[in-house]
């Protein structure tokens, strides 16, 4: 069965710091990876997918097949950054989206 | 455009009570979702509809029924309210089954007494 593990709650660190939110899972099949943002009082969104290979507001993520991680990350965190971050797989055989638990990233500054 | 409406944005009920959650998309989307959010466990699918007059469980379907209206509307029916089912509800909507892009509301949050 496909899973999401987003290890960590809560994250986090200064403004300034770079940022790694860790995502890791487990799919038989070749996996479609997507991160999700939720900003305080705003929808959750879609942030990146990792078939584009697109760095959005800074963020960027790689999948990596040996590790099976698809960890998001950022050089340099903005107080903006803050808000809650879902790590999600594209279940191609059921075509269902399964997300992890969520991270809290908080960016103080 | 609206994108993917909700309606209650808060309920409180009573064990045993029922109610509807209502979800409206304005996207032309064929897929649409149910997803509860509870603190630790994230997201979980309670139900979907692939297209108009289909629907199908997800991980969580227990306690509540769905109906596609149309290919607009899919309502979400809890029969029989219990204090396990007080959760934030988020409906979604996507292009087919097959995007990992989904749109979704704004959330209703449910407390069941």
């Amino acid at each position: 069965a496909q899973r999401v593990t987003q290890p960590e709650k809560l994250l986090s660190v200064f403004k300034g710091a770079p940022v790694e939110l860790k995502c890791n899972y487990s799919y038989s099949g070749s996996p479609e990876l997507f991160w999700y943002v939720q900003y305080s009082r705003q929808r959750l969104q879609l942030l990146l997918r990792h078939i584009s290979r697109e760095s959005i507001k800074g963020f960027t993520a790689d999948l990596n097949k040996g590790e099976t991680s698809f960890h998001l990350k950022k050089p340099f965190a903005q107080e903006e950054d803050s808000a809650m971050y879902y790590c999600a797989l594209m279940n191609t055989g059921f075509q269902k989206l399964v997300f992890g638990t969520g991270t809290r990233l908080l960016v103080s500054p | 455009n609206a994108g993917v409406t909700q309606t209650p944005k808060f309920q409180v009920l009573k064990t045993g009570q029922s109610m509807t959650l209502q979800c409206a998309q304005d996207m032309n989307h064929n897929s649409m979702y149910w997803y509860r959010q509870d603190p630790g466990m994230g997201l979980r699918l309670i139900y979907y509809s692939a297209s108009e007059g289909t629907t199908d469980k997800g991980e969580v379907p227990n306690g509540y029924n769905v109906s596609r209206l149309n290919k607009r509307e899919f309502s979400l029916r809890l029969e029989s309210a219990a204090p396990s089912q007080t959760s934030v509800y988020f409906c979604a909507s996507g292009t087919d089954l097959r995007s990992g892009e989904l749109f979704f509301g704004e959330g209703s949050r449910l407390t069941v007494l």
